[in-house]
């Protein structure tokens, strides 16, 4: 069956650092890739989409990188700050491309 | 609306009432999304809709759920007879559209609708 993993355990940066999240997935070659962001008590919200053609897409601070071939994609924070701390989800279409499938999330804390 | 909007914000029922949840998208957003989010853990899928009718109920727990929409546009999900395994953020998203490979897939969440049966 379909599966997305995040990496469960929080990840703790100083400010200014670059963070990096994981996403993997298996059996399956989705169309494309998104990445979410959640904070407490709230609903996600959406920040990139990255194309299986490709391979890295950029938005201000951030920087998302799509390998299909290892089934993987990396979510970069530059520079980050404390106000970046919140969880971040990734999300692909299943097969069929009708419903979203989001990852458990990672949780980001950037310390001043 | 600029948004998508949920009511209620907050919900507390006895085990055994029944539960109506209401979700507002954004206009002219033909897909709408039910997800459920228990504390800590990830979006469980529940129903999408597309315009009025629901080609994906696979995410529905139990025959106690069921969701409509009607004029595609505000859409209920309704819960039977609570359990307290029921309780989590029930969470609406909607979007232009749903097809595999485009950007009309990008989901607008609503803020959610925290239920506790007690």
């Amino acid at each position: 069956s379909q599966k997305i993993e995040q990496n469960s355990e929080a990840l703790n940066i100083q400010e200014g650092k670059t963070a990096t999240l994981t996403c993997n997935y298996t059996n399956y070659s989705p169309a494309y890739l998104q990445w979410y962001r959640q904070d407490p008590g709230r609903g996600p919200v959406f920040l990139l989409l990255i194309r299986e053609n490709e391979k890295e897409k950029r938005k201000e601070r951030l920087k998302v990188t799509f390998d299909t071939t290892l089934k993987q994609s990396l979510f970069h924070i530059t520079a980050s700050q404390p106000a970046d701390s919140a969880t971040y989800l990734c999300a692909l279409p299943n097969t069929g491309g009708f419903k979203t499938i989001f990852g458990a999330g990672t949780r980001l804390f950037v310390k001043a | 609306g600029a948004g998508v909007s949920q009511s209620p914000s907050n919900k507390v029922t006895e085990k055994g009432k029944d539960v109506e949840l209401r979700c507002d998208p954004i206009s002219g957003h033909t897909a709408l999304y039910w997800y459920r989010q228990s504390l800590g853990q990830g979006l469980e899928f529940l129903i999408y809709f597309q315009g009025n009718s629901a080609p994906d109920k696979s995410g529905l727990p139990s025959d106690r759920f069921s969701a409509e929409r009607t004029g595609g546009s505000v859409s209920t999900l309704t819960i039977q007879r609570t359990q307290q395994e029921d309780s989590a953020v029930y969470l609406c998203a909607s979007s232009l559209g749903s097809s595999g490979g485009s950007s009309y897939n990008e989901q607008f969440f609503g803020p959610g609708t925290r239920l506790t049966v007690l």
